[in-house]
């Protein structure tokens, strides 16, 4: 069953704008990541967050997570267009190295 | 730079025919997984291996199995494929080292099964 359901499924903004995607999930966990894929191509980690950490920061990128309400937002901070892409969080499974996927936030930023 | 390579980018195979998807890390990684994804339904964990010669079933194993002969590859095998199968295949791998389980994927391999 799918473990993390992002929110959006797609977002449509202007180069500048911040873009903000949410992800919940629904059992306990010991880090929630988040992806990102170009069209037709692989997967790239973008940042991984700890049960224990409320927030954290990488370049343009800010994720909270909130456990005790089971959700984490991503936030894209002056967005470019070379940040269309389609955007995942990822949960693992208590005690296995395996992750789970959501389905995903499309997000496009035109110029 | 860290590298997980597929053995080819897009496929054409027939309904019946026995397909074989080579996915090598050169990471040293101890964990490898398969992946297909299909639009609507995000990723789904076809197997993983978290060894050599060791195998677990993911979310959808059926019509699949897998090899693990050598670390750095994992192979996924369609028996006797069929049109149901057509979809992107996506190889991973990660370290058993410490708390972070980060991914790194491959670039994919697109399956049409006619």
């Amino acid at each position: 069953s799918q473990q993390g359901e992002e929110d959006p499924q797609a977002l449509s903004i202007q180069e500048g704008e911040n873009a903000t995607m949410n992800c919940s999930y629904k059992t306990s966990i010991n880090n929630l990541q988040w992806y990102r894929q170009n069209s037709g191509r692989g997967l790239v980690h973008l940042i991984l967050i700890r049960s224990n950490e409320r927030e954290k920061h990488s370049g343009r990128l800010r994720v909270t997570l909130d456990t005790s309400k089971k959700s984490s937002s991503l936030l894209i901070t002056a967005s470019r267009a070379a940040d269309t892409a389609s955007y995942f969080c990822a949960t693992d499974r208590s005690g296995y190295s395996t992750l789970t996927f959501g389905k995903g936030t499309m997000l496009l930023v035109s110029p | 730079d860290v590298k997980v390579t597929q053995s080819s980018r897009y496929l054409v195979k027939r309904t019946g025919e026995k397909v074989f998807l080579e996915c090598v890390q050169d990471m040293d990684h101890e964990n490898m997984f398969w992946y297909r994804q299909d639009p609507g339904l995000g990723l789904r964990l076809i197997y993983f291996s978290y060894d050599v010669k060791m195998k677990e079933k993911g979310d959808i194993p059926e019509g699949y199995s897998v090899s693990r002969e050598k670390k750095e590859r994992f192979s996924l095998i369609l028996e006797s494929a069929s049109t149901n199968q057509t979809s992107m295949y996506l190889c991973a791998s990660s370290s058993r080292q410490g708390w972070n389980n980060e991914q790194f994927f491959g670039p994919g391999t697109r399956l049409t099964v006619l």
